[in-house]
C-alpha cells in the first residue's frame, strides 16, 4: 500500500523559472494539504484540496503560487517566477474522504527545491 | 489566529534519563498531533490526542492533553539514542466534522540524546 508519493524529491530552478511540484495522495484519499517547512521552522499550511476544488487556500501566497487536484492525476502546485525566498521543504499530506474524526494526515517525503 | 509554542526548541537529553516537552496553543480546539521528524525525512505520527485528559503511550514516549490549560505534554522515560530527532506538535483549527481541516504546527523541539 504506497503511501503519499511526491515527486521529485530534489528540485533546482534559477530565479525567475517556473516550479512544478507533484503529489499523488495515498490510496483512496480525496483530500491532500500542501505544507512548507523553512530551515529551523515549523510546516506552515498553504493550501487543502479535494478533486477539482480548493477548499481552503488561506496559507497560499497572493502571488505566483497556485495548487489543483484534478480529477485524474496528482495534484500540482506551481510556482512562477521562482525567487530565492522559495527555497523550502514542500510537503504534501493526504487523508480519506469521511476518515474518522481525527485520524492524523499523511505526509509524503517532501520536494526540497532550491533557486539559485 | 491560532497560535503553537513548543518549549523548549533544543533539548539535549542525557541517555537513560527522563524529560518532558511541552505545547501550549491559543484558542481553543479539540485535535492536537504529535509527529516526528528525522533530518531530511518526512513526518511521522506518533499520537492523536482528541478530549481533555486523553493520554496515549507508544514505547518511551507518553502523550497528554489538558485541553483547559491549552497545553498538551510529551514525557520521554529513560532516553535512548534513537528517540533523536525533532518532534512537532499540530492543532486543528476548526472542529469540522468528518474530513480533517487544516493544521497549525509548532516549530518543532529538536531532541539530541548523548551517552
Amino acid at each position: 500500500n504506497a503511501g503519499v508519493m511526491q515527486n521529485p524529491r530534489h528540485l533546482v530552478r534559477r530565479r525567475g523559472q517556473e516550479a512544478r511540484l507533484r503529489c499523488s495522495p495515498m490510496k483512496g484519499h480525496s483530500h491532500v494539504y500542501w505544507y512548507r517547512q523553512l530551515p529551523e521552522e515549523g510546516l506552515k499550511f498553504m493550501v487543502y484540496l479535494q478533486k477539482e476544488n480548493i477548499i481552503d487556500e488561506s496559507g497560499m501566497p497572493k502571488e505566483r503560487f497556485s495548487a489543483e487536484f484534478p480529477k485524474e492525476g496528482p495534484s500540482i502546485l506551481r510556482i512562477q517566477q521562482v525567487v530565492r525566498g522559495d527555497s523550502a521543504a514542500y510537503f504534501c499530506a493526504s487523508s480519506p474522504k469521511g476518515g474518522a474524526y481525527g485520524s492524523p494526515l499523511h505526509f509524503g517525503n517532501g520536494t526540497r527545491l532550491t533557486v539559485t | 489566529e491560532l497560535k503553537v509554542e513548543q518549549n523548549p526548541l533544543f533539548l539535549s537529553m542525557q541517555e537513560g534519563k527522563n524529560y518532558t516537552i511541552y505545547c501550549n496553543y491559543s484558542t481553543t480546539s479539540d485535535r492536537l498531533y504529535w509527529y516526528r521528524q528525522d533530518p531530511g525525512k518526512s513526518l511521522e505520527s506518533l499520537f492523536v490526542l482528541l478530549s481533555n485528559g486523553a493520554v496515549k503511550q507508544e514505547g518511551r514516549l507518553m502523550a497528554s492533553l489538558d485541553t483547559k490549560a491549552r497545553l498538551s505534554t510529551l514525557h520521554i522515560t529513560a532516553a535512548v539514542h534513537d528517540l533523536s530527532a525533532t518532534y512537532f506538535c499540530a492543532v486543528g483549527n476548526h472542529p469540522v466534522t468528518g474530513a480533517n481541516s487544516k493544521l497549525t504546527f509548532g516549530k518543532g523541539i529538536t531532541l539530541s540524546v548523548r551517552p
